[in-house]
């Protein structure tokens, strides 16, 4: 039973342009959200949360958007760079306790 | 230290062989947890730690899994008698809190562990 879903396992966008990533979850009790970041043979690095009393949060050019009646949030990055290429985890914790529920990822590809 | 210190890298046993790794986590943070990667798939959450004490052990499987953090000494996660389904990378995540719902987890390069 996965809790949190990350159904698009690859996304390509071109330099400049916006990337989208997206997150579905089941567990409506998570009120926490967080997005972290994985290069290869790295561990993930916190990039953005957002607490499930808002709908926005936004940190230069990353901007988090939480739809909680949709159980979905979406990490905007614009404009997308080269070093953005990485693996993106979206992320959940429930009454923001010590655990942690991942996805299963999304690999995002920025080419020139 | 600055950030989470996992050791080994890189270990490779064959089935039914111990397996130990180890985390040293960031100077002052006093809660450390354990995640499992299978694939490059989902992080698993397997135990945590408050200084030396289990916080939360949920995710442990109830055979050859066992952790410790004692005192002066790196945490560790040992697998007795490992099996080729137990290949995966181990990370080690360190935080002030146990509330890391704002980010304030900060993990370690992990240790890939594969059996043979």
């Amino acid at each position: 039973d996965q809790q949190v879903k990350q159904n698009s396992p690859s996304l390509s966008v071109q330099e400049g342009r916006i990337s989208i990533l997206n997150c579905d979850y089941t567990n409506s009790m998570f009120d926490y959200f967080l997005w972290y970041k994985k290069y290869p043979a790295e561990g993930p690095t916190f990039l953005i949360s957002i607490s499930s009393i808002k709908d926005k949060n936004e940190d230069g050019r990353f901007t988090v958007f939480l739809n909680k009646s949709a159980k979905h949030l979406s990490l905007h990055i614009v404009p997308s760079q080269p070093g953005d290429s990485a693996v993106y985890f979206c992320a959940a914790s429930a009454d923001n306790t010590d655990k942690l529920i991942f996805g299963t990822g999304t690999r995002l590809q920025v080419f020139p | 230290g600055e950030e989470v210190a996992q050791t080994p890298k890189h270990l490779v046993r064959g089935e039914g062989q111990k397996a130990k790794l180890y985390c040293a986590p960031i100077k002052g943070h006093s809660y450390v947890f354990w995640y499992q990667q299978v694939l490059k798939n989902e992080f698993k959450f397997l135990i945590s730690f408050q200084n030396e004490n289990v916080f939360d052990e949920t995710g442990m499987p109830k055979e050859r899994f066992s952790a410790k953090c004692l005192p002066n000494s790196p945490c560790s996660l040992e697998i007795q008698a490992t099996k080729l389904e137990d290949s995966a990378v181990y990370f080690c995540a360190s935080s002030q809190s146990s509330r890391v719902g704002t980010g304030e987890l900060f993990f370690g390069e992990g240790s890939r562990l594969t059996v043979l």
